[in-house]
């Protein structure tokens, strides 16, 4: 069965790094991409980005441009995302989701936790 | 791009059936076929009910259905049952960037 295990949760002061991961399995990694998504605390979800593990080719979301990078490492079947020059704002809930091209997030992970606090 | 426009709050009793609305432009739900929607029980990661405007994934009650009209999507649960109360988001295509609805909690009395 797919399945998305994400790492846990992180606690960061302002103007750090984070980087999250996301280890798939029961599927064939490099058949699909990875989406993020993410979703502050009682706030709705906010599309981030999307990476193929076929061929690393990215897209992401404007607002994050610059400060957000999605990866993946085929031999391991993980993908990452680390978001830089964190902010209070950035707190949320952080997802991981297979996704085919970008257009669809099917299975999700089970979320990872950011706090962002002084 | 702005967030698709849902409902906050819907609600039903046991067997009745809802309709959950999702209003975009013509630069997304207007434009493709690629709507889609996810159940989000709480503390919990979402779950994709519906895609491609109304096909279900394997699995999925066919108590749950999806339809689209022009810039406006819509999900329909027949058949209200108390496991069905959970947040409900609407996802579109919108060319080359995805975009999500607000959300709308289903409560069922």
């Amino acid at each position: 069965q797919v399945q998305l295990v994400q790492s846990g949760a992180e606690v960061k002061k302002p103007g750090a790094s984070v980087k999250v991961s996301c280890k798939a399995s029961g599927y064939t990694f490099t058949s699909y991409g990875i989406s993020w998504v993410r979703q502050a605390p009682g706030q709705g979800l906010e599309w981030m980005g999307w990476i193929s593990a076929y061929n690393g080719n990215t897209n992401y979301a404007q607002k994050l441009q610059g400060r957000v990078t999605m990866t993946t490492d085929t031999s391991t079947s993980t993908a990452y995302m680390e978001l830089r020059s964190l902010r209070s704002d950035d707190t949320a809930v952080y997802y991981c989701a297979r996704d085919l091209s970008g257009l669809l997030p099917d299975y999700w992970g089970q979320g990872t936790l950011v706090t962002v606090s002084s | 791009q702005s967030a698709l426009t849902q409902p906050a709050s819907v609600s039903g009793s046991p067997g009745q059936s809802i309709t959950i609305s999702c209003t975009g432009t013509s630069s997304d739900v207007g434009s493709y076929n690629l709507v889609s929607w996810y159940q989000q029980h709480p503390g919990k990661a979402p779950k994709l009910m519906i895609y491609e405007v109304s096909k279900r994934p394997s699995g999925v009650s066919n108590r749950f259905s999806g339809s689209k009209s022009g810039n406006t999507a819509s999900l329909t649960i027949s058949g209200l049952q108390a496991e069905d109360e959970a947040d409900y988001y609407c996802c579109s295509y919108a060319g080359s960037i995805v975009v999500f609805g607000g959300g709308t909690k289903l409560t069922v009395l």
